[in-house]
């Protein structure tokens, strides 16, 4: 089955900095790479996601990658806030197969004033 | 437009009860996932439910099942109640099955004694 990693676990930044979150994944039938964000006692949020039609995605601040050769994709976030500070899962799945989102463990990221 | 609800927030059992956990989906959403989130292991693809059937299930023992109603919402019932099922129960709707979008609602905070 599908194996996702992601690093790293924890990530600092200062306010304003970026902040880049990498995943790999083992199945290169996948297609579908879609990233949350979970704040503390809330449900994940979808915050982005990426098709394998396409290498890169952008929405303001936040901007996700694709190399499907290499079998990984990232996460990039601009001019952090501390309101960014959450806990961000990438995940990896196949369209219309009726297989399951495979999550990554999860990157903490603390944005410090 | 309301969200994905999740009833109760905070579930306290002992080892061998049985737990129902309760889900309403966004309005004119058909299918609904549960993922287990336990400590240091991400989120893991418990069920998914559309159209009131069972469409695919994770690496789970039996004892972990569930239902949908017509109107489209879910319960997920675990019995023979383990320490190693406290967790947060999260679970999620799409508009149809897999290729859609997932949206997570807050969860429910399982803690077996």
């Amino acid at each position: 089955g599908e194996n996702v990693e992601q690093h790293p676990s924890t990530l600092s930044v200062q306010e304003g900095d970026s902040a880049v979150i990498k995943c790999t994944y083992s199945d290169s039938a996948s297609n579908y790479f879609p990233w949350y964000k979970q704040e503390l006692g809330k449900g994940p949020q979808l915050i982005i996601d990426i098709r394998s039609n396409v290498g890169e995605k952008k929405d303001q601040r936040i901007a996700v990658t694709l190399n499907k050769t290499a079998k990984h994709f990232s996460l990039h976030i601009t001019e952090t806030q501390p309101e960014d500070s959450a806990v961000y899962f990438c995940a990896a799945s196949i369209l219309n197969s009726g297989y399951a989102l495979n999550f990554g463990k999860g990157t903490s990221l603390l944005v410090t004033p | 437009e309301a969200g994905v609800t999740q009833s109760p927030t905070h579930l306290i059992k002992t080892r061998g009860q049985q737990a129902t956990l309760r889900c309403s989906p966004i309005s004119g959403h058909t299918s609904v996932y549960w993922y287990q989130q336990a400590l240091g292991l991400g989120l893991q693809f418990l069920l998914w439910y559309d159209e009131g059937e069972e469409r695919n299930r994770g690496n789970f023992p039996p004892r972990f099942s569930g239902r949908q109603f017509p109107n489209y919402s879910s319960e997920l019932n675990v019995n023979a109640l383990e320490l190693e099922d406290s967790a947060l129960y999260l679970c999620a709707s799409s508009f149809r099955g897999w290729g859609e979008t997932q949206y997570f609602g807050p969860g429910t905070r399982l803690l077996v004694l």
